[in-house]
């Protein structure tokens, strides 16, 4: 399974945007790229996935380069809310749910 | 569409003891995962069921188990219960085909004293 390194901790104000970056060397060519937004004593929430190029959804937008090497995650116009973890996971297509979550990112929003 | 329901929703057990956790998972979705997080080691991955097999297995010992029954809903089970095993418990499911995200329930917190 390919590993996954993301920026511990991000810092933010309301109606910035915000872009985390998850880098993944190793990415297979079967592995598709899953991002999750996790909040204090609760589960993750499935933000957005793709597999190669841009794709976009009603919170966020997810950015794969050519190689695939790294993703990022782009938050529009964060508020207080978006103060969360957020993970970004690479997994196998024949393995999907053999996930490994890393320490994912500690995004804190400023008013 | 009712999301994943997870009981009971906070445990205390003590150590030695076994306990037993449950997981509804969203309507349709044959897979299950289970997961456990401590603030030491994160999420980590214990097992998934499709269709009432064990598909994927993460590296926990034999303690841990859990099945999966015939409408998809499943159990985690851990036995002679550790300080260690205190710790957030949640439950995903999918539809379990390739490409698929998980959809994660509330969790179950276990508290060993």
């Amino acid at each position: 399974l390919a590993k996954t390194t993301q920026p511990i901790s991000m810092d933010s104000y309301e109606g910035q945007e915000v872009n985390i970056t998850c880098s993944h060397n190793n990415i297979a060519t079967n592995d598709y790229i899953t991002w999750y937004q996790q909040f204090p004593s609760q589960g993750p929430r499935f933000i957005i996935q793709g597999y190669k190029t841009k794709v976009t959804n009603e919170v966020a937008s997810l950015f794969i380069p050519a190689d695939r090497k790294s993703s990022t995650l782009s938050l529009p116009r964060v508020s207080l809310s978006d103060t969360a973890v957020y993970y970004c996971l690479v997994g196998d297509r024949d393995n999907n749910n053999d996930m490994r979550f890393g320490a994912g990112t500690r995004l804190t929003v400023k008013p | 569409k009712a999301g994943v329901t997870q009981t009971p929703r906070y445990l205390i057990k003590t150590r030695g003891q076994q306990v037993t956790l449950s997981c509804s998972p969203i309507s349709g979705h044959r897979s299950v995962s289970w997961y456990q997080q401590t603030p030491g080691q994160g999420l980590q991955f214990l097992f998934e069921y499709f269709s009432e097999t064990q598909r994927n297995k993460g590296n926990f010992p034999g303690r841990f188990s859990g099945r999966q029954f015939s409408n998809s809903r499943s159990e985690m089970n851990v036995s002679t219960l550790e300080l260690g095993d205190s710790a957030l418990y949640l439950c995903a499911s999918s539809l379990g085909t390739a490409g698929e995200a998980q959809y994660f329930g509330p969790g179950t917190r276990l508290l060993v004293l």
